[in-house]
């Protein structure tokens, strides 16, 4: 089945506890993104790449990181989560940079306290 | 700089009723359209999108939605929804050229009243 998985689903952490949201997907896409949603502003994008180690700034990048070594998986990384990162967080991916159909994963319901 | 403008955060509908979620957009240049719809606990799929050719785009589930360039509208209808269409709607713009970058409204949430 064609899919995008992400873990962990849930996370409850503490500020300045580095963490690592995993992402992967099985459908050979190129074109990987991370977004995070908030009551009221829709979705934003964080990052995004194009290809294996080739990745670039969305629209709200400060406080997370990402990587593209291998073409399934593109993991965020909070080096030092803040309580302003308490969000939902959603990985997509489409074959590529262009007006593709995004295929996105269950979510990660993140709370830092 | 685009923007997606949803006009309606909630839509209360009777079930079989029709509907119309409305989206307006703004863009100095031409766009690519699109609707996403996000059920409960899920993530986001793709509805339906506009690239070009007929206004009319139909969709998945029964939905469909026109592109009206002069009123810089995508409206999604349904002529008749069921509980099961319970969900919250997305509108999403981008750019012809560039990279695409999806610019995301603020979300519908259709309610299905029975």
């Amino acid at each position: 089945e064609a899919q995008v998985t992400q873990n962990p689903r849930y996370l409850i952490t503490v500020t300045g506890k580095k963490l690592t949201v995993t992402c992967s997907q099985n459908m050979n896409h190129e074109y990987m993104s991370w977004y995070r949603q908030d009551p009221g502003l829709g979705l934003r994008q964080i990052y995004y790449s194009m290809n294996v180690e080739v990745t670039d700034k969305g629209d709200v990048p400060e406080g997370y990181k990402v990587s593209r070594k291998e073409k399934r998986n593109f993991p965020l990384i909070l080096e030092s989560p803040s309580p302003n990162q308490t969000s939902l967080y959603f990985c997509a991916s489409s074959v590529g940079q262009g007006p593709y159909e995004q295929y996105f994963g269950p979510g990660t319901r993140l709370t830092v306290t | 700089a685009q923007s997606v403008t949803q006009l309606d955060s909630q839509v209360p509908v009777f079930e079989e009723a029709p509907v119309e979620l409305r989206c307006n957009y703004s863009s100095s240049v031409s766009v690519y359209l699109f609707w996403y719809v996000q059920y409960p606990n899920q993530g986001l799929q793709l509805l339906l999108k506009y690239l070009s050719g007929s206004t009319l785009v139909k969709g998945i589930n029964g939905f469909e939605a026109e592109f009206n360039k002069s009123q810089t509208s995508f409206h999604l209808r349904k002529p008749s929804v069921h509980i099961s269409d319970t969900a919250e709607y997305f509108c999403a713009v981008s750019d012809l050229v560039g990279n695409y970058q999806l610019i995301w409204g603020a979300g519908t949430k259709l309610i299905i009243k029975p």
